[in-house]
């Protein structure tokens, strides 16, 4: 079946460093992917997203790229923020099914101090 | 409006109680969902509904009862609910054949 996998964490970082988040997946066919953010006390909210192969997702700062022969993709960002401080998941959506239904990767804690 | 509402924000029940939590959605999306998290962990699936028709089930036990009333509503209603089904409780909504959810802020449930 589907799955993906999300480096371990928790990840801290100091403002302005640059932040990597690996992700691959397990999928047939070309899945489209995802990444949401969870702040903490809320509910998940979409941060980019990649529907086929070498698309690059990209948002407040945030790039990922679809790479279809690593089977990846991971999450960058340039310079963090203390604001950045969430959880992080990946996610895939399979490319068959009209409702078809979102695998998460375990999510990673990213902490930023200042 | 891109937004899906849920309510309450934070429940507190009885293991005897019922209630019943509200999501709605007026982005014309044919698809909802529940979704359960607990701490520290990944969204699970519940239930999903498409075009208000219950599609998929993921063998939850039968003292969460889903309906979806119309296109823009879904409620899940908890009956005799155990201390392990504590958890933050998401709904979500989507396109058909368009992947990527739009996900509400959540229900807070406390079994007592």
């Amino acid at each position: 079946g589907d799955s993906v996998t999300q480096m371990e964490g928790p990840v801290t970082l100091s403002e302005e460093a640059f932040l990597t988040i690996n992700c691959t997946y397990t999928a047939t066919g070309y899945p489209s992917l995802f990444w949401y953010v969870q702040y903490p006390g809320e509910g998940l909210q979409l941060l980019l997203k990649a529907t086929k192969a070498d698309d690059k997702g990209s948002n407040k700062g945030f790039e990922a790229t679809y790479r279809k022969e690593t089977t990846s993709f991971h999450l960058e960002k340039g310079s963090v923020q203390v604001s950045d401080s969430a959880v992080y998941f990946c996610a895939l959506s399979p490319d068959t099914g009209a409702n078809s239904k979102l695998t998460f990767g375990k999510g990673i804690t990213l902490s930023v101090r200042p | 409006d891109t937004e899906v509402t849920q309510t309450p924000k934070h429940l507190v029940m009885g293991m005897t109680n019922k209630k019943s939590l509200k999501c709605e959605q007026h982005m014309g999306h044919r698809a909802m969902y529940w979704y359960k998290q607990k701490a520290k962990k990944p969204p699970e699936l519940m239930f999903v509904y498409s075009y208000e028709k219950l599609s998929i089930n993921e063998s939850v036990p039968s003292r969460f009862s889903p309906e979806c009333p119309n296109s823009s509503l879904l409620n899940l209603h908890l009956h005799a609910l155990q201390p392990e089904d504590s958890a933050l409780y998401l709904c979500a909504s989507s396109q058909i054949q368009v992947r990527g959810y739009t996900f509400g802020s959540g229900t807070r449930l406390t079994v007592v």
